[in-house]
């Protein structure tokens, strides 16, 4: 069994402020880590998926970074607004198999 | 809109009764998953399709569950004798092949609640 673990579990920060998020995964049997962002009433979105070690993904204020050997992945936003305010998950694929195995998420609240 | 729906989006039932959720994936996708959210947790993996054939199953789906993908194209999931236990958020993503980077695009839900 796949253990992902997320932290913090929730974070409130002011607008503006930069955050920055933690996913940690067993290294073995590594295949790609996905983020996603989740909001209230909404579809989970898919931010990124990373496969190499290494890696570095950036989409508007938001980027990942990937460390496969150790085991974690960061997720951070720069500036953030209230829209920014969401669920933010990671995700875990190990070869061999398709499905997902999540971490239980850091839920961010951004102030005005 | 192109994405995935789910229906219904919220559902209530009374313990004992049997309850059934529809998907419809992205047309030209070829994979369909089901999850299951419950409060304070990550989705954990049901159940996974490749076309109609349902190749992955998890622990967690009891005889109680069943998913059908008829003609490879929607999915549904059926709860028989539903439990206070199967309250939860039923998540359903579908995907295509596209090498190592691929990416399962979700619907927006359906939310179970048991009484």
């Amino acid at each position: 069994i796949l253990n992902v673990e997320q932290s913090p579990q929730s974070l409130h920060v002011q607008e503006g402020d930069s955050t920055n998020f933690t996913c940690s995964f067993p290294s073995s049997n590594f295949y790609a880590l996905h983020w996603y962002r989740w909001e209230t009433a909404k579809s989970p979105e898919a931010l990124f998926v990373m496969t190499l070690n290494g890696d570095e993904k950036k989409k508007g204020r938001i980027s990942a970074t990937l460390n496969t050997k150790e085991g974690y992945s960061y997720l951070y936003i720069k500036g953030s607004q209230p829209e920014d305010s969401a669920t933010y998950l990671c995700a875990l694929s190990d070869t061999g198999r398709r499905a997902l195995t999540f971490g239980s998420g850091t839920r961010l609240q951004v102030q005005p | 809109d192109t994405g995935v729906s789910q229906d219904p989006r919220h559902k209530i039932t009374k313990r004992g009764q049997n309850v059934t959720f529809r998907c419809d994936p992205i047309s030209e996708h070829n994979r369909l998953y089901w999850y299951r959210q419950t409060l304070g947790q990550g989705p954990e993996f049901l159940t996974y399709f490749q076309n109609e054939a349902q190749l992955e199953k998890s622990r967690l789906l009891s005889d109680r569950f069943s998913a059908e993908r008829p003609k490879g194209s929607f999915s549904t999931l059926e709860i028989q004798r539903t439990e206070q236990g199967d309250s939860a958020m039923y998540l359903c993503a579908s995907s295509s092949r596209e090498g190592m980077q691929e990416t399962q695009y979700f619907g927006p839900g359906t939310r179970l609640l048991v009484l």
